[in-house]
């Protein structure tokens, strides 16, 4: 167990619609990032928040956003979900901005039908 | 940005041999290289990292080489077992104390370890 929660596990919606995934990272870490992984495209960073701010951002579209909040946890928001958002979502966590180990969480299965 | 291309995307392995996969990276500020195992149904693991003024590091049955020349770095795993089967992913990190960074990511080996 790393120490990192996400929920939910499986998430299963239709085309158009917004849902929200949160993690929240191993006590201690200051840092939380948003990873996309898919079959064909492997695992893309998306963005990094540590301590309530952006610190740094991939290839987020416009329609995706993220936060953190004062107890560290972070919920990422994706909206007016395509099919080809299906993907397994990822979040970890690291103690600074500058993370030399990072700890996954198990990840959330997205669904778009 | 950093290109981290790795190979091969598949190896499979007769229990007890060797694996070895590698990858390239592309910006040479890139200084900190982890490999992460991914087991199914699971996020990845951190199994070992190397930082670019180390050329080889070793954990028991695991090490990693790194040539910053070629922009290469290899993961070696001897005496391979079959929970060994699993994704490794390999990465490459320019992180910069206070501005952020991010780790760019192989596209991944699933290794088979046959018993």
């Amino acid at each position: 167990d790393s120490g990192v929660t996400q929920t939910p596990k499986h998430l299963i919606t239709a085309t158009g619609q917004r849902v929200t995934l949160r993690c929240s990272p191993r006590s201690g870490d200051l840092s939380v990032y948003w990873y996309q992984q898919s079959l064909d495209q492997g695992l893309q960073f998306l963005i990094q928040y540590y301590n309530g701010e952006e610190r740094a951002k991939g290839n987020i579209l416009e329609r995706f956003s993220a936060q953190q909040f004062p107890d560290l946890h972070s919920e990422l928001n994706l909206s007016s979900l395509e099919l080809g958002d299906s993907a397994l979502y990822f979040c970890a966590s690291s103690v600074g901005t500058v993370a030399e180990k990072l700890f996954f969480g198990s990840g959330t299965q997205l669904s778009v039908l | 940005g950093e290109n981290v291309e790795q190979h091969p995307s598949t190896l499979s392995v007769q229990e007890g041999d060797s694996a070895v996969i590698k990858c390239t990276y592309s910006d040479s500020a890139s200084n900190y290289f982890p490999w992460y195992k991914q087991e199914l149904g699971k996020g990845p693991q951190l199994i070992i990292d190397i930082r670019s003024n180390v050329g080889e590091k070793k954990d028991q049955r695991i090490a990693v080489t790194l040539n910053k020349t070629a922009k290469h770095f290899s993961l070696h795993i001897t005496e391979t077992q079959p929970e060994d089967s699993a994704v490794y992913f390999c990465a490459a990190s320019n992180g910069v104390r206070n501005t952020g960074n991010q780790f760019y990511f192989g596209t991944g080996t699933s290794l088979t370890v046959i018993p």
